[in-house]
């Protein structure tokens, strides 16, 4: 059960887009469409942001978008606001199993 | 309001038992599934087990299986995490979460810091 690779960090300025990569293999991103992403701020518990590879909970800006193709998915960012700085992971089915991504930290310049 | 309130973390030594619980309100904890994950000091989000609404069948990543057993009070709303055989590479923050529908962690608690150390 290895874990889902993310880029361990990403930037940008205020108002721009960014997309975070998140790859897998046939087994977990690439077999289900139940592909997560969690944003986690300093000290605080995650947050879902994005589930089934591209519903938004209520409440979540429709800033964030999600995609899939093949085994990576993807969280995008538009319109990045200071508040966005955070590290975000990602997470997906395994067969029965569970597994996430490493993180990665998305800067806000 | 979903909550999820973890307790039981503390120091341990090395070799030790904890038993992590989760109480829960807001919801109908008997009709979704529960799941632990943790957290090592600057490191990422781990799976660490999942269980079944009714608590009859639990996951385990391997890395896990043997130490640490999952299990669920439906009478009183609680989910608990039982850790023997402690080591220091399980010093982390443990983090109960509702499983959603949808496969998803929808809510999460607060987390409770278990400490592995001599």
């Amino acid at each position: 059960q290895s874990a889902l690779t993310q880029p361990p960090s990403a930037s940008g300025s205020p108002g721009q887009s960014v997309t975070i990569s998140c790859t897998g293999s046939s087994t977990d991103v690439g077999n289900y469409n139940y592909v997560s992403w969690y944003q986690q701020h300093p000290g605080k518990a995650p947050k879902l942001m994005i589930y089934e590879v591209n519903k938004r909970p209520s409440g979540v800006p429709d800033r964030f978008s999600g995609s899939k193709s093949g085994n990576t998915a993807s969280l995008s960012v538009s319109g990045l606001q200071a508040e966005d700085e955070a590290d975000y992971y990602c997470s997906s089915n395994a067969g029965s199993n569970r597994v996430f991504g490493g993180g990665t930290k998305l800067t806000v310049l | 309001e979903v909550q999820l309130l973890e307790s039981g973390g503390g120091l341990v030594q090395p070799g030790g038992s904890l038993r992590l619980s989760c109480a829960a309100s807001g919801f109908t904890f008997s009709s979704y599934a529960m799941t632990w994950v943790r957290q090592a000091p600057g490191k990422g989000l781990e799976w660490v087990s999942s269980i079944s609404q009714s608590g009859g069948t639990t996951f385990y990543p391997d890395s896990m299986k043997g130490r640490f057993t999952i299990s669920r009070d439906n009478s009183k709303n609680t989910l608990y995490l039982q850790m023997n055989s402690l080591r220091a590479e399980d010093t982390a923050v443990y983090y109960c979460a509702k499983l959603s529908a949808s496969q998803c962690y929808d809510y999460w608690g607060q987390g409770t810091l278990v400490t592995v150390s001599s």
